[in-house]
């Protein structure tokens, strides 16, 4: 599976758009990028998957260039419950194991 | 989608004793898989679990110290043994549905071993 470099942390304030990037220099042809969001105490939920280009859902938008050597996760007007680690992940999707990176930990402050 | 339970929530335990924790997923799935995430680390894979077969470990990871048991499609059971406060971790199971394309987890277990 390809490897993922994103910031270990991101400070933002209420109401603004926060955008972490993710690279993943080796991806595979096959390969989707996917990102999970997990608060304390619980387990990783899914925020959003993309391939190429652009894919947007209530949640978040996810871009990736044409190389899809890296993406970017951008979640609009963050407010405090969007404190969370933000992990990107990179692989093929159906009934496999996923490889977290160290993931990105997001402090939304008033 | 799927939802997951998983027991216990946390527990504390004496070292040298074994924990079960039990995960029963509300639909049918081939595979479930168990994660173990350390304070403050990023989630690592300990085995993959399939139906009717013997479960498959990830490097550093081994049978008799982490028996796992899928005695059907709807459930797994993950033992941590002869436990030491290097054991102390949240552990948490994992399915992705066929035809889904994200993985669902349960809430973790939080074991501290003291």
């Amino acid at each position: 599976l390809a490897k993922t470099t994103q910031p270990i942390s991101m400070d933002s304030y209420e109401g603004q758009e926060v955008n972490i990037t993710c690279s993943h220099n080796n991806i595979a042809t096959n390969d989707y990028i996917t990102w999970y969001q997990q608060f304390p105490s619980q387990g990783p939920r899914f925020i959003i998957q993309g391939y190429k280009t652009k894919v947007t859902n209530e949640v978040a938008s996810l871009f990736i260039p044409a190389d899809r050597k890296s993406s970017t996760l951008s979640l609009p007007r963050v407010s405090l419950s969007d404190t969370a680690v933000y992990y990107c992940l990179v692989g093929g999707t159906g009934r496999r194991a996923l490889t977290f990176g160290s993931g990105t930990r997001l402090q939304v402050q008033p | 989608s799927a939802v997951i339970s998983q027991k216990p929530s946390r527990d504390i335990c004496q070292r040298g004793t074994s924990l079960t924790i039990q995960c029963q997923v509300d639909s049918q799935v081939t595979m479930m898989f168990w994660y173990r995430q350390q304070p403050g680390q990023s989630l690592t894979l300990i085995a993959t679990a399939n139906q009717g077969s013997e479960a498959t470990y990830e490097s550093g990871f081994v049978i008799d110290k982490f028996p796992i048991s899928r005695p059907n499609l709807t459930f797994s059971t993950l033992t941590v043994s002869n436990m030491s406060p290097e054991d102390s971790s949240i552990y948490l199971c994992s399915v992705e549905p066929t035809r889904n394309t994200e993985a669902f987890f349960g809430q973790g277990t939080r074991l501290t071993v003291v």
